[in-house]
């Protein structure tokens, strides 16, 4: 299995709203991303989880919170989130938190905040 | 931080012909530079990278080069086929405080006409 998996694909919520975005590989991985991407924009690094201990967070707002419960499971909670973060956002896993080990981008979930 | 410029923006070749991405880095500490190809709606996928160790490396038509002491790397499409229209991102790693960081260029978006 050489295969990120992401769920949902796509969500909509309101401002209010509270939300997770789910990701999962089953690589043996013990590195795992959060990137968001914007339309005609490269992705941004959000999150690095290494051996399920955060390691890199790139100034990223607290509406935003990673958890990471196993070596396969990546969570992103999202609350009270703005318009403005409405992107594609992006999972990935690497064997190590080396980067010169290949990452593994999932399919990604196409948030819409209204 | 690290800055990345990628150029050009847009290409458009004849199928065929040789298609080259440049992208330059400001920061002398990178030395991980990987290309992604992300086709519309997909997720971004590794196509080909490169070490600061090494100063050409090949893949059947996509080959990229590095001079470190420009600090700029490109990749190399030959003989492009309809299916490499895509949009593709360079990226810089780097260590940053015991931590890797990456920035990606701005994408490039390859058409290729038949």
């Amino acid at each position: 299995d050489t295969e990120v998996t992401q769920t949902p694909k796509h969500l909509v919520m309101g401002m209010t709203n509270k939300k997770s975005l789910k990701c999962e590989q089953h690589m043996g991985h013990r590195a795992m991303y959060w990137y968001k991407q914007k339309a005609k924009k490269p992705p941004e690094l959000m999150f690095v989880y290494s051996y399920e201990k955060l390691s890199i967070n790139e100034s990223v707002p607290s509406r935003f919170s990673p958890e990471c419960p196993n070596s396969s499971l990546l969570n992103l909670h999202l609350h009270a989130l703005q318009p403005e973060d409405s992107a594609l956002y992006l999972c990935a896993s690497s064997r190590t938190m080396g980067y010169m080990d290949e990452q593994y981008f999932g399919p990604g979930t196409r948030l819409t905040v209204t | 931080g690290e800055n990345v410029e990628q150029h050009p923006s847009t290409l458009s070749v004849q199928e065929g012909d040789s298609a080259v991405i440049k992208c330059t880095y400001s920061d002398s500490a990178s030395n991980y530079f990987p290309w992604y190809k992300q086709e519309l709606g997909k997720r971004p996928q590794l196509i080909i990278d490169i070490r600061s160790n090494v100063g050409e490396k090949k893949d059947q038509r996509i080959a990229v080069t590095l001079n470190k002491t420009a600090k700029h790397f490109s990749l190399h499409i030959t003989e492009t086929q309809p299916e490499d229209s895509a949009v593709y991102f360079c990226a810089a790693w780097r260590d940053s405080g015991g931590y890797q960081k990456v920035t990606f260029g701005i994408g490039t978006k390859l058409q290729v006409i038949p």
